[in-house]
């Protein structure tokens, strides 16, 4: 099984709606991330949470907002969907003991379409 | 202006080709400098790393560090079709956490 999951995999809306994208990890990592990425500007951080009771806003958090509901799932919400929030959306996580790089591991993205 | 500027290609090379790819950045505090490797419809996975200024080899794989002139670069030796794939640089500062900086990505083919 994958050790960071993501669903939906594909998701298509319309303006207005409220979506969720869910991300869980089995790597018992205590930092989570989400990203946005688009073609010409690669991945932007979008929220960060280094445990439960910390989380922080990213470089592009307008528009969206997250939940730490365990230290093994971070949501992100879309409360109200727009069109340029279509975008590929990664979920990330890593350890706060993994060495000088700090490697960060990636689930296997969402695709999100805002109608 | 973006921290990290990377050429977006894309990049089509002869498998057996030595590929170049390289980004500059304008933050003097980056410290950690990372490339990951994703593959068409998957997430990036980390392929090196090097701390500060010099040269880290793995494999077929070269990354450098010129701190001085804010460039970094992965080379890629007798590169192989199962190196096609968008190449991510990533930056950190060294009190950011695990805060990460990507570049936009370079999409590279290696065609048999």
């Amino acid at each position: 099984d994958a050790d960071v999951t993501q669903t939906p995999r594909n998701r298509i809306t319309k303006t207005g709606k409220r979506i969720m994208l869910e991300c869980s990890q089995t790597k018992g990592h205590d930092r989570m991330y989400w990203y946005r990425q688009d073609p010409g500007l690669g991945l932007r951080l979008i929220y960060y949470s280094f445990d439960v009771k910390d989380i922080n806003k990213g470089e592009i958090s307008d528009g969206y907002s997250v939940s730490r509901q365990a230290q093994a799932k971070f949501s992100l919400s879309l409360e109200s969907a727009i069109p340029n929030q279509t975008a590929l959306y990664f979920c990330a996580t890593s350890d706060r003991t993994g060495g000088v790089v700090n490697e960060q591991f990636f689930g296997p993205g969402t695709r999100l379409t805002v109608l | 202006q973006k921290e990290v500027e990377q050429d977006p290609g894309p990049l089509s090379v002869p498998e057996g080709a030595i590929v170049s790819l390289n980004c500059t950045y304008s933050n003097s505090a980056f410290q950690y400098f990372m490339w990951y490797r994703q593959y068409s419809r998957k997430g990036p996975e980390l392929l090196m790393y090097t701390y500060s200024s010099g040269n880290k080899e793995d494999g077929r794989f070269t990354a450098q560090v010129d701190k001085s002139s804010k460039y970094i670069s992965l080379f890629i030796r007798d590169s192989q079709p199962s190196d096609s794939a968008t190449y991510l640089c990533a930056m950190r500062v060294e009190t950011s956490g695990s805060r990460l900086t990507f570049g936009e990505g370079t999409q590279l083919t290696v065609n048999p």
